[in-house]
């Protein structure tokens, strides 16, 4: 089935740096999500994305997070600075539309990158 | 604002034998509702989705879930379980009309054996 992919599947770096995460989503998918799972927790939905606007963003997604698909390449998730609480394991999602038939809402998952910040 | 319940960390079942395992939502409204399962180092997969009309909903590799609506649940299903079911299990529920957006259970861990 379609399939997305994230890079790197994980990333440590020191806390304050700057990290970017990369998602390559299912190609002619239109809505992009990104999603953040803290070790024995529940994912937690971040923000998702449209037509080059975040559409909604739950308040996990701080004033240091920012998301972007320029000209169809990779959706990233950049942070910064980074903090130690955001070590987590990050999963993008996308899908073909939103509501209404909902087969074209079904959201497809990447297998996440695990963020630790030291 | 919608929430998902998953009682059970972690289920254990011998390799045939049926399967349960429990979820429960809290929405005013109507419900869209999902299994997803993730195995390691893998994304989630869809097992089935609900949305309004027959209660009883099929999914992939004979998994089924009922929604009930007086109990606000949607439970998982198999009759059978493969050494293969061993996974991550969580159930998720987004809203009509909304952005999308899933709101996940805790999940459930499946072992599996023999």
């Amino acid at each position: 089935g379609p399939k997305v992919l994230q890079i790197p599947s994980h990333q440590i770096i020191d806390m304050g740096q700057m990290v970017t995460l990369n998602c390559d989503p299912v190609s002619n998918h239109l809505y992009f999500y990104w999603y953040k799972q803290i070790l024995g927790q529940q994912m937690e939905f971040l923000v998702n994305f449209y037509n080059g606007k975040v559409m909604e963003k739950s308040k996990l997604f701080k004033d240091q997070f920012s998301v972007e698909r320029p000209d169809g390449s990779y959706f990233t998730l950049k942070i910064q600075p980074t903090a130690l609480e955001d070590s987590a394991v990050y999963f993008c999602a996308s899908s073909l539309g939103l509501g209404g038939l909902y087969n074209y809402a079904e959201q497809f998952f990447g297998p996440g990158t695990r963020l630790t910040v030291l | 604002a919608q929430s998902v319940t998953q009682p059970d960390a972690r289920v254990t079942v011998s390799e045939g034998a049926s399967l349960q395992l429990r979820c429960k939502y809290s929405y005013f409204g109507t419900p869209y509702l999902f299994w997803y399962v993730q195995y390691p180092r893998q994304g989630l997969q869809l097992l089935l989705k609900y949305y309004p009309g027959d209660p009883v909903v099929q999914g992939v590799n004979g998994f089924e879930a009922e929604f009930s609506k007086s109990n606000s649940s949607f439970h998982l299903r198999k009759a059978s379980v493969h050494w293969s079911d061993w996974a991550v299990y969580f159930c998720a529920v987004s809203t009509t009309g909304g952005n999308n957006k899933l709101t996940f259970g805790q999940g459930t861990v499946l072992s599996v054996i023999p």
